[in-house]
């Protein structure tokens, strides 16, 4: 049971750059979830997903778009990587809204 | 969502009980008190969560003091793997949007 699957693992970029992460869950989870966690703070939501089609802002979505591809995945994409955009990035998903959220193992993405 | 307060840092004998605390003195009616842990630069990991009453799961207990405003996470067996960081998060039941502070940095020494 592989739970939330991140890819890449790391990655560098130059600035100007585009990528998109990807993430996807095999628990038939409704909610999915970006943070990203810069060294020393505590995690910050990007974008969530309430649903299969469905897409929201949270706290930080400047510099990001994503897309809810279908129930199982949901990618996170820099059009154009900033040095600001140098963090470490978690997707997580859970069953519903008040679920508890399961966590992947991370993408740390450096823009130089 | 209510905004909590953690202490940035703790230290906690090895085999003794850890009590991490957490204020949210904004605390609505309809939130809930949450608890991750982030262990290294891992993805943060579930502990618990509470409405009002008190919880207890394999992992933790959860106290929540009468009027809301606080709450104490406890772990009554501190290991050295234990050592992580700890989130405190309010959060309304129906909202996505689950913002993580700074927490609190419990160090298990031997």
């Amino acid at each position: 049971n592989a739970g939330v699957t991140q890819t890449p693992k790391f990655q560098v970029l130059k600035t100007g750059q585009s990528m998109t992460l990807q993430c996807a869950q095999d628990m038939n989870h409704n909610s999915m979830y970006w943070y990203r966690q810069d060294p020393g703070m505590g995690l910050r939501l990007i974008y969530y997903s309430a649903s299969e089609g469905t897409t929201d802002k949270g706290e930080v979505p400047n510099g990001y778009n994503v897309s809810r591809l279908n129930k199982r995945e949901f990618s996170l994409r820099l059009e154009s990587a900033a040095p600001s955009q140098t963090s470490v990035y978690f997707c997580a998903s859970s069953e519903d809204r008040e679920e508890k959220l399961f966590f992947g193992s991370g993408t740390q993405l450096s823009v130089l | 969502d209510a905004k909590t307060t953690q202490p940035p840092s703790m230290d906690c004998a090895e085999g003794r009980a850890a009590n991490l605390p957490c204020n949210h003195s904004t605390i609505s009616g309809n939130e809930y008190v949450y608890w991750y842990r982030q262990i290294h630069s891992q993805g943060p990991q579930y502990i618990i969560h509470g409405l009002k009453n008190n919880e207890t799961n394999e992992m933790a207990s959860l106290i929540i003091t009468e009027d809301r405003k606080s709450s104490t996470l406890i772990l009554p067996h501190a290991t050295l793997r234990d050592t992580a960081v700890y989130y405190c998060i309010v959060r309304w039941y129906n909202n996505n949007d689950m913002r993580f502070g700074a927490g609190t940095r419990l160090t298990v020494k031997p």
